[in-house]
C-alpha cells in the first residue's frame, strides 16, 4: 500500500517562473492537507480539501497561490510568479476522515533562485 | 499567534534514559493531540495520539501525558535509543478547527 507520494522532491524555479507540486494521496483517501515549512520553523498548514472542493484555505497566501484536489488525479499546489520568499519545504498529507491522523509524504523542496 | 508552543528547540539524552518532550496549548477546544517524528529529508511520520477524555496514552517506549487545567502534554521516550534522534512535533486540533495545528518542533538527539 504506497503511502502519500509527492513529486518532484526538488524543484528549482526563478524568481517570476510558476511551480506546480504534485500529491498521491493514499488510495482511499479523500481528505488532503498542503503543509509549508520554512528554514528552522515548524508546519504551518496551508489548505484542505476533499475530492473537487476545498474546506480551508485559511493559510493560503491570497495571491499567487492556489490548490485543486480533482476527482481524477493528483493534488495539485501552484505557485504563480514565485519570489525568494516561496522558498520551502511543502509537505502534502492525507487521511480517510477528518478525525484519523495523518499520512505525510515526503515533500517537495522548492527552490526559488 | 501560536496556538501550539515547543519551548524546547532541542533536547540531548544519553541512549537507555529518558527522554522528555514538552507542549504547551492556548486554544481550550482542542480536544485531540498527537505527536510526529521527522527525519531529515522525509515527511512526519505519527507516533502516538491522546484524546481530551485520557490523561495518559501508552505504546511500547512511548507515553503521552495530557493535562488539561495546564494546557499542557508531554511525551516520554523510555528508554531512549540512538534511533529516536530525530525532530518530534506536538500538533492539535479540534471541535472549532478542521486541521491540524503543529508547534515548531524539538530536535531530539539520544547519545551513545
Amino acid at each position: 500500500n504506497a503511502g502519500v507520494m509527492q513529486n518532484p522532491r526538488h524543484l528549482v524555479r526563478r524568481r517570476g517562473q510558476e511551480a506546480r507540486l504534485r500529491c498521491s494521496p493514499v488510495k482511499g483517501h479523500s481528505h488532503v492537507y498542503w503543509y509549508r515549512q520554512l528554514p528552522e520553523e515548524g508546519l504551518k498548514f496551508m489548505v484542505y480539501l476533499q475530492k473537487e472542493n476545498i474546506i480551508d484555505e485559511s493559510g493560503m497566501p491570497k495571491e499567487r497561490f492556489s490548490a485543486e484536489f480533482p476527482k481524477e488525479g493528483p493534488s495539485i499546489l501552484r505557485i504563480q510568479q514565485v519570489v525568494r520568499g516561496d522558498s520551502a519545504a511543502y509537505f502534502c498529507a492525507s487521511s480517510p476522515d477528518a478525525n484519523s491522523p495523518l499520512h505525510f509524504g515526503n515533500g517537495t523542496r522548492l527552490t526559488v533562485t | 499567534d501560536q496556538q501550539v508552543k515547543q519551548n524546547s528547540p532541542s533536547l540531548s539524552v544519553q541512549e537507555g534514559r529518558i527522554s522528555i518532550l514538552n507542549c504547551d496549548y492556548t486554544n481550550s477546544m482542542f480536544d485531540y493531540f498527537l505527536w510526529y517524528k521527522k527525519y531529515p529529508a522525509e515527511g512526519p511520520t505519527f507516533l502516538i495520539s491522546i484524546s481530551s477524555i485520557k490523561d495518559k496514552n501508552e505504546d511500547g517506549r512511548f507515553t503521552v501525558f495530557l493535562n488539561k487545567s495546564a494546557k499542557h502534554l508531554s511525551l516520554h521516550i523510555v528508554p531512549s535509543q540512538p534511533g529516536d534522534s530525530a525532530v518530534y512535533f506536538c500538533a492539535a486540533m479540534g471541535s472549532n478547527t478542521d486541521k491540524l495545528i503543529f508547534g515548531t518542533g524539538t530536535r531530539l538527539q539520544v547519545f551513545p
